[in-house]
Formats: C-alpha cells, sequence, structure tokens
C-alpha cells in the first residue's frame, strides 16, 4: 500500500534556527498539508497546498513558515526562524482528490525539539 | 464548521464492542461525518466515513441517525491494538481542499 514517508524523524536544532521538514507524499495524490501536533495537544491544521500553491492557512502559519513543492515528489516545510514553542510533532497529508469524500493519508511525522 | 463533542476517554476489555459517540449538532446539509484514529506517535489514520444511517467497513461501523446531529463509531470485538486516540470530525463534501480540524478525540484504553 502507498504511504506517506518523512524525513527526518527526529530533528533537534537550537532556537532562531532554520529548519526544512521533508514529505514525500503518494505520487498521485493532488493536495498535500501539514499539520503540527504538540505533546499530549491536539493535531492542529497548518497549511493545504494544491496545484502549487497556498489553498489555505490557519493563524498558526506565519510569516515564519513556508511550503514549497520543489519538483514532482518533494514537499517541504520550513521554518525561518524557530522558537522554542515550534517544537512539536509535524505531520504531512496527502489525498487523491477534491472533497471529504476523499480520505487523507498522514505521514509518521517529524519530531522536532527546539533547544 | 460544526463543533464536534465526544467523550475525553472510555475503557474497554478486551473483546468487547466499543461505542463511541460524537455529537455535532450543528451540522450542515453538505457535511459529511468522518472518524480518524491515532496511535502513539503516529500520524492520524481514516477509519470510516458516512453521510447517513450506518456504513460499515472492515475496521468499524457508523451509525449515523436520520437527523444527523450525533453519530456512533462502533469497534467490534476489541483488540490490545485497538488502544488509541479516536476523532469526530465534519466537512463540507463540496470544499476542496477540505483541511481536517481535529477536536481532542476519545483516548480509548482497551484493558487485558
Amino acid at each position: 500500500e502507498p504511504e506517506v514517508t518523512q524525513t527526518p524523524s527526529h530533528q533537534v536544532t537550537q532556537m532562531g534556527q532554520e529548519v526544512i521538514l521533508r514529505c514525500v507524499p503518494i505520487s498521485n495524490h493532488l493536495y498535500f498539508y501539514w499539520y503540527r501536533q504538540i505533546l499530549g495537544q491536539k493535531v492542529e491544521f497548518l497549511v493545504s497546498f494544491y496545484n502549487n500553491e497556498i489553498s489555505e492557512k490557519s493563524e498558526i502559519f506565519d510569516d515564519q513558515f513556508s511550503v514549497e513543492r520543489p519538483d514532482g515528489s518533494n514537499f517541504t516545510l520550513k521554518i525561518r526562524s524557530t522558537k522554542l514553542e515550534d517544537s512539536a510533532m509535524y505531520f504531512c497529508a496527502s489525498k487523491r482528490g477534491q472533497g471529504i469524500v476523499y480520505e487523507q493519508y498522514f505521514g509518521p511525522g517529524t519530531r522536532l525539539t527546539v533547544t | 464548521l460544526a463543533k464536534t463533542t465526544q467523550p475525553i476517554s472510555m475503557d474497554s476489555y478486551e473483546g468487547q464492542e466499543v461505542n463511541i459517540t460524537c455529537s455535532h449538532n450543528n451540522i450542515a446539509t453538505n457535511d459529511y461525518i468522518t472518524w480518524y484514529q491515532q496511535f502513539p506517535s503516529q500520524g492520524p489514520r481514516f477509519i470510516i466515513q458516512g453521510y447517513k444511517t450506518k456504513v460499515t467497513n472492515e475496521v468499524a461501523s457508523l451509525f449515523i441517525p436520520a437527523d444527523r446531529k450525533s453519530s456512533t463509531l462502533s469497534l467490534p470485538r476489541v483488540s490490545l491494538s485497538d488502544t488509541a486516540v479516536y476523532y469526530c470530525l465534519v466537512g463540507d463534501i463540496i470544499t476542496g481542499a477540505n483541511n481536517l480540524f481535529f477536536g481532542t478525540g476519545t483516548r480509548l484504553t482497551v484493558i487485558p
């Protein structure tokens, strides 16, 4: 069964540093997402991406965040200057088509620790 | 977005059927009901989705009454590996991206 992959599984960085989290969505999927989950809290939507542009973003997704699909397979989340409160699990997801009838497939996540 | 309410936690013994009910009083005509499951340190995983009446797949059943203001996820004969957090979400079938907005979910603990 095809799956979403994410690298690295764990990233430790110092406050103020830039990090790039990488995702490879399922190959024939058209919609891509990033979510995050702070330890012990709920999964929070960050951004959705379709047709090479951002569809929607949450209030969390401020100017420190950016997303990119640099080629036909990768989908990245960049945090320009990390803060302590950015420490969380970051999940990438993708889905094949329009509408909620298409389920979102989540990757295993990247645990980001900002020290 | 329709707000959802579900119990914070539930315990069940192995082999029993578990029913988790979710309230969504403000559900709109175009909204579908979707359930996801999340194991510790993993991403959420789609379980089942429905619009009305009953839907069944190899994992679970979903019961939705006629007024659609609630839904019940039914897990038959749970095992220890079903210990997870279960999320009820309500979303518009028409909107393209369908960003998922998770609540706190129901933490199911299966006891031997």
